[in-house]
């Protein structure tokens, strides 16, 4: 069983709709992520969370612990907010040394004019 | 903004050639990761850095694999004996040291595509 999974894997949705994708993980975390990955393969960071809601722009990112649940909405989507987008998370307890990432196998978000 | 460099942005190789993934994580970093993504499949974590030796490693990570930081500033993925199923991409991330047990985001380099033929 995948530690992390997403929900849906695969979402078309107008322009100016709002978006959410699912994110459920089986593991005690200390965060978070959500993460865009463009067509042409590069990463970029939107959140990092270990409790409660985090907003930047259009994009909002909640978080329950206790359900081990996150979800990530985007209001007024629009075109460019095409991508895949990925929800990956710390295991809890790594105390020491680097802090490795489990990832979600993404929703690829299509959002049409 | 500082960000993380990676080069090449493609490489292709013949199977059985050593290949050499660069990086130039955030200066001010300690943490240095490699992942890769093979292509349709999710990004899967091969190994971290900190302090100059490996903190921890997964199972892809066998002995062709090796990672160096050589001179303070580069981070470099090393693929011994390439083989057709390295195909993927292959991300670098680093990140800031640990504050309590919160970890400080981690930011991805743009990736190497690596066409094992």
């Amino acid at each position: 069983k995948n530690e992390v999974e997403q929900s849906p894997q695969n979402l078309t949705a107008q322009e100016g709709e709002f978006i959410t994708i699912n994110c459920s993980y089986s593991v005690g975390i200390s965060a978070l992520h959500w993460l865009q990955q463009h067509p042409g393969g590069g990463i970029v960071s939107l959140f990092m969370l270990s409790s409660g809601k985090k907003k930047h722009g259009r994009l909002i990112a909640t978080i329950n612990i206790q359900e081990k649940h996150s979800s990530l909405h985007i209001t007024a989507s629009h075109p460019r907010d095409s991508a895949v987008y990925i929800c990956a998370v710390r295991l809890f307890g790594w105390y020491q040394g680097a802090q490795k990432l489990v990832f979600g196998q993404g929703t690829r978000l299509t959002i049409n004019p | 903004e500082p960000e993380v460099t990676q080069t090449p942005s493609h490489q292709v190789t013949q199977m059985g050639q050593e290949v050499i993934l660069r990086c130039v994580p955030i200066s001010n970093h300690l943490y240095f990761y490699w992942y890769r993504q093979i292509l349709g499949q999710k990004v899967e974590f091969l190994v971290s850095f900190y302090n100059n030796e490996i903190s921890e490693k997964s199972e892809i990570f066998d002995d062709q694999f090796s990672v160096e930081r050589p001179d303070g500033s580069n981070f470099t993925l090393k693929i011994r004996s390439t083989k057709l199923e390295d195909s993927a991409m292959y991300f670098c991330a680093s990140s800031d040291k640990l504050a309590g047990d919160y970890s400080y985001e981690q930011y991805f380099g743009p990736g190497t595509r690596l066409t094992v033929t």
